[in-house]
Formats: C-alpha cells, sequence, structure tokens
C-alpha cells in the first residue's frame, strides 16, 4: 500500500468494554510497531513485532493489553476491561528493521 | 533503562530566526538516533536520520543535526526558520546492542514560528 493504515481513526467506548484497533503495515515491511501517544508526551512504546512474532513487548502495561500479527502483515492491538486511563491516540509504524519507521494517522481512543 | 530526553517543551521563533533543539540520550553503546516531524493535522515523518559515518547529518526542509557521541546528544538545527516549521519534532534513539530494535522517543518540542 501507499502507507501505514489504521481503522478506526475514532472510537468511542465505555468503561470497561474490549476494544480492537487495526493495523495495515505498508508492504514488504517486517517489523512493525505500536505505540500509545497522551496528550504533550512522545510515543510510549508498547510492542513490536518482527514478522508474526512478538519481538518485544516490553512496553505493554499490563495484561488487558495485548497485540497480534498472525500472517506476519496487518496486526490487531487488543484491549480488554478498557479504563479512562487508556485514552490516548494509539500510533502503528512499520519499517524495514533497524531503518526509519513510517508512522499511521493513529486510531485515536476516547474511553467514557 | 534508555531514555531520552528534550529539554525544550515550547519554542518560540519569528521567521529567519536561527534554530536549535537539544536531544540527549542515555545509553553508552551503538545508536541509531532519529528527528521526526508531526505538522499540524498530519502524521509523524521522519526529518532525518544518523546511522554512522559523518557525525553531521542532513535531512529534508533545511534540516540538519549534529551527534556528538561525547556528550551523548543529537541536537537539531536550522539555520532559518520559516512559518511552515511550525509543527512538533521528537527525537528517537534505537540501541543496537540492547538486543531490542525498540525506539525510545523524546517528549516533544513544540516549535511556533511566528510569520
Amino acid at each position: 500500500g501507499a502507507g501505514v493504515s489504521q481503522t478506526p481513526s475514532n472510537k468511542v467506548t465505555e468503561k470497561g468494554k474490549y476494544v480492537e484497533l487495526r493495523c495495515d503495515p505498508i508492504s514488504g515491511h517486517t517489523a512493525l510497531y505500536w505505540y500509545r501517544q497522551s496528550l504533550g508526551q512522545g510515543p510510549e512504546f508498547l510492542i513490536y513485532f518482527q514478522g508474526t512474532g512478538a519481538a518485544d513487548d516490553s512496553g505493554l502495561p499490563n495484561d488487558r493489553f495485548f497485540a497480534v500479527r498472525p500472517e506476519g502483515s496487518v496486526s490487531t492491538l487488543k484491549i480488554q476491561r478498557t479504563e479512562r486511563g487508556d485514552s490516548a491516540v494509539y500510533l502503528c509504524a512499520s519499517s524495514a528493521l533497524g531503518n526509519e519507521q513510517f508512522f499511521g494517522p493513529g486510531t485515536r481512543l476516547t474511553v467514557l | 533503562a534508555q531514555s531520552v530526553s528534550q529539554h525544550n517543551h515550547h519554542v518560540i521563533l519569528s521567521e529567519a530566526a536561527s534554530l536549535e533543539l537539544g536531544c540527549n540520550y542515555s545509553y553508552g553503546g551503538t545508536v541509531n538516533l532519529f528527528w521526526y516531524v508531526q505538522y499540524p493535522g498530519q502524521h509523524l515523518q521522519l526529518l532525518l536520520k544518523y546511522f554512522s559515518g559523518d557525525p553531521l547529518v542532513k535531512g529534508i526542509k533545511g534540516f540538519e543535526a549534529e551527534f556528538i557521541k561525547s556528550k551523548f546528544s543529537f541536537n537539531l538545527r536550522k539555520p532559518s526558520v520559516q512559518w511552515s516549521d511550525t509543527a512538533e519534532y521528537f527525537c528517537a534513539v534505537n540501541a543496537l546492542a540492547s538486543g531490542t530494535y525498540k525506539y525510545i522517543f523524546g517528549t516533544g518540542t513544540r516549535l511556533k514560528v511566528l510569520a
């Protein structure tokens, strides 16, 4: 594809609900990253995939957060039992490993 | 743990003024260094990157950055800013020998250029 795409662009949910955020990386990029960005902060690393496997998930804040990339392309970030503190913009980026990252437009998650 | 510090959180300049944004990182080994920019309403995009070689790197739109290993710094510069440079700027580090390709970002510097 032309760039990294993320859906939905906005998601409003209620506290306690489950949400899924999708990322479609640039074709051929083996590395895929998820970040969370709160107002006034830089992107905060959550997890990255090399191919289908999670190479580093040290940034996931707790076990309510989980991400998959079953076929080494599209990835889904899953958040269970959402809390108001999960409200943020969730960014996805892809890259050829070790090189510059290309970012998507982000999904703005609001937990009421 | 790796960290990245951007000391200037908000910078306001007039057009044609010179710009220098500070970035310091904490990691003693080999690093890849990046500056990203986010224009209002747009995605994060790469301004420039340093992997190895000449420590003075040039990026898009007249930006440059200098890697000073002894100071753990990678400051961003532009001799003469334009109104269109109004944006948020993020420094990022990838520490190669740490066993992971994760990137650590600074908190960003919001630049406003007055016409």
